[in-house]
């Protein structure tokens, strides 16, 4: 069974810096990978996903994440961060084949400092 | 714009009571989950629907029942709460299976029990 890591609960950052929230897997066979966003009372949201191809994938809102095979890591970056950005991320992981359901991390609290 | 749309959004029950979560969506998906959210534990799924008329148990199925009424509709039963079911309780949707797309989340239905 997939299972997934998300080392840091909560992660304070100034605004304007940069952040990285990292996530790290465990799988046996080939995954998709998945990052989620969730604001304050409200439900998750997809940010981006790695299917296949292209290990860097972006979202619309300067988030981006790399697919590293070799250290299991599916960490997520951001350049400059806003307080806009302020959320619970969540890194997911599934099997790339059958009907396998989404494994969740246990989230990461991104904090932006004014 | 309704999406996945969760009823009733909070509740407070005592030990022993029954309730039913509802959850509709209008995307026309296939696929249908209940999850339920806890401090450092991220998401646990409790029971999916992978079609209409279909049900199986997720990770955390103990204490739960669960109804696919028609294509769009996925309830959750709690036939004798517990303390330990007070969580907060996110419905989701998928166009098929949920390996190659995406989850559309509710806004969550946070339930007490004392």
């Amino acid at each position: 069974a997939q299972s997934v890591t998300q080392l840091d609960s909560q992660v304070p950052v100034f605004e304007e810096a940069p952040v990285e929230l990292r996530c790290n897997y465990s799988s046996s066979v080939s995954v998709y990978l998945f990052w989620y966003v969730q604001y304050p009372n409200q439900g998750l949201q997809l940010l981006l996903k790695y299917l296949s191809g292209s290990t860097l994938v972006e979202s619309i809102n300067g988030f981006e994440a790399e697919f590293n095979k070799s250290q299991t890591s599916f960490h997520l970056r951001k350049p400059s961060v806003h307080i806009s950005d302020t959320a619970e991320y969540f890194c997911a992981v599934t099997f790339n084949f059958g009907n396998e359901k989404l494994t969740f991390g246990t989230g990461t609290r991104l904090t932006i400092i004014p | 714009n309704a999406g996945v749309t969760q009823t009733p959004k909070f509740q407070v029950l005592k030990t022993g009571q029954s309730m039913t979560l509802q959850c509709a969506q209008d995307m026309n998906h296939n696929s249908m989950y209940w999850y339920r959210q806890d401090p450092g534990m991220g998401l646990r799924l409790i029971y999916y629907s992978a079609s209409e008329g279909t049900t199986d148990k997720g990770e955390v199925p103990n204490g739960y029942n669960v109804s696919r009424l028609n294509k769009r509709e996925f309830s959750l039963r709690l036939e004798s709460a517990a303390p330990s079911q007070t969580s907060v309780y996110f419905c989701a949707s998928s166009p098929g299976t949920v390996n190659t797309g995406e989850l559309f989340f509710g806004e969550g239905s946070r339930l007490t029990v004392l």
